[in-house]
């Protein structure tokens, strides 16, 4: 079975700062896609960045990269010149190419960004 | 709408209630999932259709959970005979693609569902 690992609860960042969130994730599949998304409070979740695993490059996307090591099997999210808005709950996520088509999450870690 | 639409956003259940959570996905999207979202924690997978299909219910916690989308467009989650344990967040979530999925879900609000 899959699963993802968030291993930071929570975390707080200054405003223009850079934060990296962790996630590592356990699978025996060679062909995958991994997500973080944004879950602000009382809003619905939103997807910040995709990465496919037979990509070498890291994704990008404005101030949100990752940094994809698939033999550690470690997805982690960079966030550059933090914004109040940032303040939110980030979920990593799994999903198989070619099986079922079900997200796997991980816990969360919930960001603070502190003016 | 514009976004995925569910209802109502608050749900307030004595314990052995049935309760049904509407979801609205976006016009066109061939595929609808619900998550379970625990306080504290990540969603879980419950379900999934491919158009009016129920293609995976494998993560449903009992036979008193039930969805249905039988038209391909509006889905019900229905729960009967509701315990304390069902409390939670019912997510609903839609997405262009079919087959294939590559997990780029478009998200509900959210039915907050407290059961007592």
């Amino acid at each position: 079975a899959q699963t993802v690992t968030q291993s930071q609860p929570e975390m707080s960042v200054q405003e223009a700062e850079t934060v990296t969130l962790s996630c590592t994730y356990d699978t025996s599949e060679n062909n995958y896609y991994l997500f973080w998304y944004k879950q602000p409070p009382s809003r619905q979740m939103i997807l910040v960045i995709r990465q496919e695993a037979y990509k070498q490059q890291n994704a990008t996307e404005n101030r949100f990269s990752v940094n994809f090591q698939k033999a550690a099997k470690s997805f982690s999210l960079k966030i550059s010149d933090s914004q109040l808005g940032d303040t939110a709950m980030y979920f990593c996520a799994f999903i198989n190419q070619g099986g079922s088509e079900k997200l796997v999450f991980g816990k969360g870690t919930k960001l603070t960004v502190n003016p | 709408g514009a976004g995925v639409s569910q209802s109502p956003r608050y749900k307030v259940a004595k314990r052995g209630q049935d309760v049904a959570l509407r979801c609205d996905p976006i016009s066109g999207h061939v595929s609808l999932f619900w998550y379970q979202q625990a306080l504290g924690q990540g969603p879980e997978f419950l379900t999934y259709f491919q158009n009016e299909a129920q293609l995976d219910k494998s993560g449903l916690p009992s036979d008193r959970f039930f969805a249905e989308r039988p038209e391909g467009s509006v889905s019900t989650l229905k729960i009967q005979r509701t315990q304390q344990e069902d409390s939670a967040v019912y997510l609903c979530a839609s997405s262009p693609f079919s087959g294939r999925a590559p997990g780029e879900l478009f998200f509900g609000e959210g039915s907050r569902l407290t059961v007592l």
